[in-house]
C-alpha cells in the first residue's frame, strides 16, 4: 500500500451505534488531519495531529473522539452521531504541520447516520 | 476576518477551450497558496503552489496559476481542457493553517 489509505469506504450507522474510523499513511509523515467535506460547503478541518501530539481541535463536538497511536495511525471514534453529520470524512497527512507543507488525501469514509 | 472565496461553484467549458478558475483571499499579508483537485470518489491532489517569487506558477496535468497581489487573487488556468479534467477544484491559503474554498465543479461537455 501506498499513500494515505482509509478504511471503511463505506460506513450507515445508526444514531445510537459506535463505530471508528482509520487512516493510515506508507509516506513517512508526522502530521496527520481529519477533514469534514460536506454537500456545498467547504471543506472543514476537524483535527491536526503533529508527532502524535493534537495541535488542532476546531471546536469539534465530542461525539467525534481522535486518536493518534503513531505518526503512520489516526482514528476517528463515532458514537451518538446526528443526521446532520453525515458526510465525507478525509484524512490527510504532511510532512509536519505547517501550512506550507503539501497535504496527502485519502480517497475518504462516506458516512451516512440514519 | 481572513477569508478565501471561489465565485463560481459551476463551470462547464466545451473539450479543448481554454479554462480560468477564480480565487480570491483576504488575508493581511500574502499567504501560501495552493489549488487541489478532487476527482469522483477520491481524496485531493495538489496541482500546485505558491510562496513566492515568480507569480506564475506551472503545476501537474498542463494546469498553471497567477497570484497577483493587488487583486489578491490566485486564480488556476489551462490552455486546453480535456474530458479528464472533470472534476472539483479547490483553492486553499493560509499561514498557520490552511482554509479551503467552497470548490468549483468543473463540468466538460464534448
Amino acid at each position: 500500500e501506498t499513500g494515505v489509505t482509509q478504511t471503511p469506504r463505506h460506513l450507515v450507522m445508526g444514531m445510537t451505534n459506535k463505530k471508528s474510523l482509520k487512516c493510515e499513511q506508507h509516506l513517512g509523515h508526522n502530521a496527520m488531519y481529519w477533514y469534514k467535506q460536506s454537500a456545498k460547503k467547504p471543506l472543514e478541518l476537524m483535527f491536526v495531529y503533529n508527532f502524535k501530539e493534537q495541535t488542532e481541535n476546531n471546536s469539534v463536538p465530542s461525539r467525534f473522539s481522535p486518536e493518534c497511536p503513531n505518526s503512520s495511525h489516526l482514528f476517528l471514534h463515532l458514537h451518538t452521531l446526528q443526521p446532520e453529520d453525515s458526510a465525507l470524512y478525509l484524512c490527510a497527512s504532511s510532512q509536519d504541520d505547517q501550512a506550507r507543507n503539501e497535504q496527502f488525501f485519502g480517497p475518504g469514509t462516506r458516512l451516512t447516520v440514519l | 476576518a481572513q477569508s478565501v472565496t471561489q465565485p463560481d461553484i459551476h463551470i462547464t467549458v466545451s473539450e479543448g477551450a481554454s479554462l480560468e478558475l477564480r480565487c480570491n483571499y483576504s488575508y493581511g499579508a500574502t499567504p501560501y497558496l495552493f489549488w487541489y483537485v478532487q476527482s469522483p470518489g477520491q481524496g485531493l491532489q495538489l496541482l500546485l503552489k505558491y510562496f513566492s517569487g515568480d507569480t506564475l506558477v506551472q503545476g501537474i496535468k498542463g494546469f498553471e496559476a497567477e497570484f497577483k497581489r493587488s487583486q489578491s487573487s490566485f486564480n488556476l488556468r489551462k490552455p486546453s481542457v480535456h474530458w479528464s479534467d472533470a472534476a472539483e477544484y479547490f483553492c486553499a491559503v493560509g499561514f498557520n493553517k490552511l482554509v479551503f474554498g467552497a470548490g468549483t465543479i468543473l463540468r466538460v461537455k464534448s
